[in-house]
């Protein structure tokens, strides 16, 4: 069966620091790939998705990037975090429907 | 503008008394209609989903939903509530395949009183 694995589960970084979050898919070939953030009262936002490797499309303008450096794996990067990046971010996959999320990073950034 | 609204941001219910959350969408088009729950600090797991065909869907947690074309609604229900079905739960639609047009509604926080 496939399984979606994200980490870290909890993250605190200052403001301006790196960021890098990881996102790995098992038992499937060539998923779709998604980056999502949920703001409290906003509810889900895509900010990336991703339908092979090194294919990004990014929805929303911002400070995060995202890779696909192989088949199953998302990565989600900034180069200096702002304090309006804090939010919980889902990763998630489809092949080709529905999706499935992971289990999310909670991201506060002080 | 495609967009999705669930127009409860919270509702609470009795145990055991039946549920029904709300769910409206605009598109042109009938989209592939899902259901999703959260529960607090977790990633959202999917209840239910409808493509086509019989418009009553039955999902996992005994829930089920019912498309209805005329009202652009796709409405989640369960006819008696358990405690621990306390979570948000997220509306959402695709208008085809393509998944980079999924929108989800913003949520409706159901409580369970005792």
């Amino acid at each position: 069966s496939q399984t979606i694995h994200q980490w870290p589960a909890t993250l605190v970084q200052p403001v301006g620091s790196p960021l890098s979050l990881e996102c790995t898919v098992e038992g499937t070939s060539n998923p779709n790939l998604y980056w999502y953030r949920q703001a409290a009262g906003r509810g889900l936002q895509l900010l990336f998705y991703s339908v092979g490797i090194g294919q990004i499309s990014s929805e929303v303008p911002q400070n995060l990037s995202a890779s696909r450096p192989q088949d199953r794996q998302f990565i989600l990067s900034s180069k200096k975090l702002l304090l309006s990046d804090s939010g919980f971010y889902l990763c998630a996959w489809s092949s080709p429907s529905p999706l499935h999320f992971g289990n999310g990073t909670r991201l506060t950034v002080t | 503008a495609q967009s999705v609204t669930q127009p409860d941001i919270h509702i609470t219910v009795s145990e055991g008394a039946s549920l029904e959350l709300r769910c409206n969408y605009s598109y042109g088009a009938t989209p592939y209609l899902f259901w999703y729950v959260q529960s607090p600090g977790q990633g959202l797991q999917l209840l239910l989903k409808y493509f086509s065909g019989d418009t009553l869907v039955q999902g996992i947690k005994g829930f089920e939903a019912e498309f209805k074309r005329s009202q652009s609604s796709f409405n989640l229900r369960k006819p008696s509530v358990h405690w621990s079905d306390a979570a948000e739960y997220f509306c959402a639609v695709v208008l085809n395949s393509g998944y980079s047009t999924l929108t989800f509604g913003k949520g409706t926080m159901l409580l369970v009183s005792p």
